[in-house]
């Protein structure tokens, strides 16, 4: 069974650059997180789906950021114009939302993301 | 606005030791509170999820804990092991369905 997946693991960008990353949650997963973990901090949240529909983006540090799940399914976060303070690791996680276990969270591997 | 405290910050500890760690929230009205483990440059891997309506949660030689009124939860591993050097995060979920993560007890065994 595979679990949430993410790509690239590793980003090094210059600053100024447009970046792409992805996640692909457990298939059959309603709810999709992104958060941002800095170094030697817990993951602060992003944003949130259920299916494709975008329910909080309050966690976006600026309109730089923008992210998409247009068919419910696999889900991309861009940064636009990246800046230093852009560095950190994005994570992704899925859950359900039915079942005794519902809403309990599955993260990726995260993406490593250095601007330099 | 939800906050979660994990005390402490950092443990170092011989093998074979029982350990308690603690995360403190400060909103009681949560949905669930889950406990992660984290490994350098890797991902968060769950490993207990307890429910509002539950006390405790145990897998293996892990014990969690809920006290919603007093808004804390203690993690117990028994007999540690080197392996189990981490990083170990607490999450609480309220209404809004939106984790609020502590800052995590990073935990070192030693032989």
């Amino acid at each position: 069974g595979a679990g949430v997946s993410q790509s690239p693991r590793y980003k090094v960008a210059k600053r100024g650059q447009d970046v792409a990353l992805r996640c692909d949650p457990i298939s059959g997963h309603v709810s999709l997180f992104w958060y941002q973990q800095a170094l030697g901090q817990g993951p602060e949240f992003l944003t949130y789906f259920q299916n494709e529909a975008q329910l909080d983006k309050s966690g976006l540090p600026s309109d730089r950021f923008f992210a998409e799940r247009p068919e419910g399914s696999v889900s991309t976060l861009k940064i636009q114009r990246t800046q230093q303070e852009d560095s950190a690791v994005y994570l992704c996680a899925s859950s359900l939302d039915e079942g005794a276990t519902k809403y309990e969270q599955f993260f990726g591997p995260g993406t490593r993301l250095t601007v330099l | 606005k939800q906050e979660v405290t994990q005390i402490p910050a950092a443990l170092s500890v011989p093998e074979g030791e029982n350990l308690v760690l603690n995360c403190s929230f400060t909103d009681s009205a949560i949905y669930n509170l889950q406990w992660f483990r984290q490994d350098p440059g890797k991902g968060l891997t769950s490993l207990l999820l307890i429910q509002s309506s539950q006390r405790e949660q145990t897998s293996g030689r892990l014990n969690a804990s809920l006290d919603k009124s007093s808004g804390r939860s203690t993690l117990y591993i028994a007999a540690s092991q080197p392996g189990d050097s981490a990083t170990y995060l607490c999450a609480v979920t309220g209404g809004s369905y939106i984790p609020t993560f502590g800052r995590g007890t990073s935990l070192i065994v030693h032989p």
